[in-house]
């Protein structure tokens, strides 16, 4: 039971170029969860996929950030043009709300850790 | 608005000293859910407990303990008997189902030192 994974783990950029994070949920869930992390705070969220579709995209910070899910498994995060505000370890988070044991529990994959210098 | 309060920032104490992490929320509806994840030095969330609104029993898992009190808002965690390995920054987070998300929105988190 291979739990969530990212890649890669550490991403260091320019200013200016695009990037894209990775993100493979737990096999079966169907609701797969991005957060950002800056340095020393919370977790905030950016966007949530139920299948392929994203009902909820409310915390992108900008149109620069863009996200799709595949095949209801593989996330890919973009970021254009990334800026040193940018810097943060996202988090993939996923979870099954049809799962009878800890109904819709996220479970968190390690981050990947984005330096835009 | 949804909203988590964690109003210590960091604490340290000595080995088998219990501590107790504060978290206070807020929300709208009536049906949320409650949790509390730990983030140790190698960075990855551990999830520890979920809450629902209509549960306010308190839960005992070994050394962890956890208070739920609608009345005044709060879902505090007491661990007893601190070790070392309980060092990490531990976060309390809220979610409220809306269409199916249930968006985390966390608290700021409090980093726990427990010095041998």
């Amino acid at each position: 039971g291979a739990g969530v994974s990212q890649s890669p783990s550490n991403k260091v950029t320019e200013k200016g170029k695009d990037v894209e994070l990775r993100c493979d949920p737990i096999s079966g869930h169907t609701a797969l969860y991005w957060y950002r992390q800056r340095l020393g705070q919370g977790l905030e969220f950016l966007i949530y996929f139920q299948g392929n579709s994203a009902p909820d995209k409310s915390g992108l910070p900008s149109d620069r950030f863009s996200a799709e899910r595949t095949g209801e498994s593989v996330s890919t995060l973009t970021i254009q043009r990334t800026q040193q505000e940018d810097s943060a370890v996202y988090l993939c988070a996923s979870s099954s709300p049809y799962l009878a044991d800890y109904t819709d529990t996220q479970y968190f994959g390690p981050g990947t850790r984005l330096t835009v210098l | 608005a949804q909203k988590v309060t964690q109003a210590q920032t960091e604490i340290s104490v000595v080995e088998k000293e219990d501590v107790t992490l504060d978290c206070v929320y807020e929300t709208r509806d009536t049906t949320y859910y409650l949790f509390w994840y730990k983030q140790p030095p190698s960075g990855e969330l551990v999830f520890l407990i979920r809450r629902n609104s209509f549960d306010e029993q308190n839960e005992i898992s070994g050394r962890y303990s956890w208070n739920f009190q609608k009345s005044t808002s709060s879902f505090n965690f007491t661990i007893t008997a601190s070790q070392v390995v309980d060092s990490a920054v531990y976060f309390c987070a809220l979610s409220e189902a809306q269409g199916g998300s249930e968006k985390l929105v966390f608290g700021k988190g409090m980093k726990l030192t427990v010095n041998p």
